[in-house]
């Protein structure tokens, strides 16, 4: 069964500072996997994904993802976090057959001081 | 315009009580979602739907009955409301139900069970 675990349950960074946000995932193969946002108050908004392919994806936001199979690992980064960016992330892991079954971490909030 | 709209946005009711969440997309997409986030923020799937017809249907009470009047509607009844059920539920879509494809979350129903 596909899982996902998201080490840190909150960070603060600087604002202009770089993050790092890390995701695990434990899946039998090569999984679909997603990062997606939750600002307060709202639902969830796709960051980025991977399917194949390059290992570095871009995202919006000026977000990227690196994906390392050795690793199992899927961790977030952005150059130069922004106050805007505080929020909760959430990675996420679908199986490549079957429904559109996402199981998510438990997420990591970050906050950005001036 | 807002692509997937949830009502209410707030609930309080007691416990034991009858209620509705509805949620509609104006996608154009084939299937829809209900995910459940508790209050350490995991989010959980619950159902989902594909142009009408169940497709995801995780351990859940059988107190929450989903129903879908047509693919751009999908509401959740919940019976005899337990403290349990209080959390925030999110409706979300996806063009369709392959595994790869992003889905797009509402802002949420914030539930409270008194």
């Amino acid at each position: 069964a596909q899982s996902v675990t998201q080490p840190d349950i909150h960070i603060t960074v600087s604002e202009g500072a770089s993050l790092e946000l890390r995701c695990n995932y434990s899946y039998g193969a090569t999984p679909y996997l997603f990062w997606y946002v939750q600002s307060p108050g709202q639902g969830l908004q796709l960051l980025l994904k991977y399917f194949s392919g390059d290992t570095l994806v871009q995202g919006i936001k000026g977000f990227e993802a690196e994906f390392k199979r050795s690793q199992s690992s899927f961790n977030l980064r952005k150059p130069s976090v922004h106050w805007s960016d505080a929020a909760e992330y959430f990675c996420a892991v679908g199986a490549k057959t079957g429904a559109n079954n996402l199981f998510f971490g438990t997420g990591t909030r970050l906050t950005v001081i001036p | 315009d807002t692509a997937v709209s949830q009502t209410p946005k707030y609930l309080v009711t007691q416990m034991g009580n009858d209620k509705s969440i509805k949620c509609e997309q104006n996608l154009g997409h084939d299937t829809m979602y209900w995910y459940k986030q508790d209050s350490k923020k995991f989010l959980k799937i619950m159902f989902s739907y594909n142009n009408k017809e169940l497709i995801i249907n995780e351990t859940v009470p059988n107190r929450f009955s989903p129903k879908s009047p047509d693919k751009a509607h999908l509401n959740l009844h919940i019976n005899s409301l337990e403290l349990g059920d209080s959390a925030v539920y999110f409706c979300a879509s996806s063009i369709s139900a392959g595994p790869n494809q992003p889905q797009h979350f509402g802002d949420g129903t914030r539930l409270s069970i008194l």
